[in-house]
């Protein structure tokens, strides 16, 4: 079964900085681009960022609301993907999912997700 | 990106047919990258429903169908049950649509 797991939500403080992880089994992780997808409370989607298979150079994207403040990382050999959030801001309180980016010519989709972390910013 | 526009919500009967509607420009919704289909129950994770603008991945009924005029995309929900009650999003590329909220009357 394919799956992903996520981990590592908690409280935070404004300024403060946390690391999500994302532990995927039952596919080949490291032939997959992964991304990563965020919700605030009572919003919708908002993507974060992706990070590129070893074919691609692990090269990374990120949505402007996150840049420089925000690093994801993978390791191909645990599975697992990582995101580090620096400088956090209370509008960075949201529920955060990994996702398996799947493409097929120009087109791209996100499949599956996790269960998604909460991070929540406040003081 | 701007995101996606979508209706905030719709709503059906039971076993009536709904379309969402995604709207975007000739850059995104419109350009050769086609769309998938996100479903959201509340508290639950997204789930594909379609993706390549109207292919529906293994498990997923043949009652939700996609297509593409122009610059908008479309999900449509035929036969609808109580279980269809949920958040619909669309995406194209990294960009999502607002979202909207089906409710089964």
């Amino acid at each position: 079964e394919v799956q992903l797991v996520e981990s590592g939500g908690g409280l935070v403080q404004p300024g403060g900085s946390l690391r999500l992880s994302c532990a995927a089994s039952g596919f080949t992780f490291s032939d997959h681009y992964m991304d990563w997808v965020r919700q605030a409370p009572g919003k919708g989607l908002e993507w974060v960022g992706r990070t590129r298979n070893k074919a691609n150079s692990y090269t990374t994207e990120y949505a402007a609301s996150v840049k420089g403040r925000f690093t994801i990382s993978r390791d191909d050999s645990k599975n697992s993907l990582y995101l580090q959030m620096n400088s956090l801001k209370t509008e960075d309180t949201a529920v955060y999912y990994c996702a398996r980016d799947q493409h097929s010519g120009w087109s791209n989709w996100f499949d599956p997700w996790g269960q998604g972390t909460l991070v929540t910013v406040s003081s | 990106q701007s995101a996606l526009t979508q209706p905030a919500s719709v709503s059906g009967s039971p076993g009536q047919s709904i379309t969402i509607s995604c709207t975007g420009t000739s850059s995104d919704v419109g350009s050769y990258n086609l769309v998938s289909w996100y479903q959201q129950h509340p508290g639950k994770a997204p789930k594909l429903m379609i993706y390549e603008g109207s292919k529906r991945p293994s498990g997923v009924s043949n009652r939700f169908s996609g297509s593409k005029s122009g610059n908008t995309a479309s999900l449509t929900i035929s036969g609808l049950q109580a279980e269809d009650e949920a958040d619909y999003y669309c995406c194209s590329y990294v960009v999502f649509g607002g979202g909207t909220k089906l409710t089964v009357l």
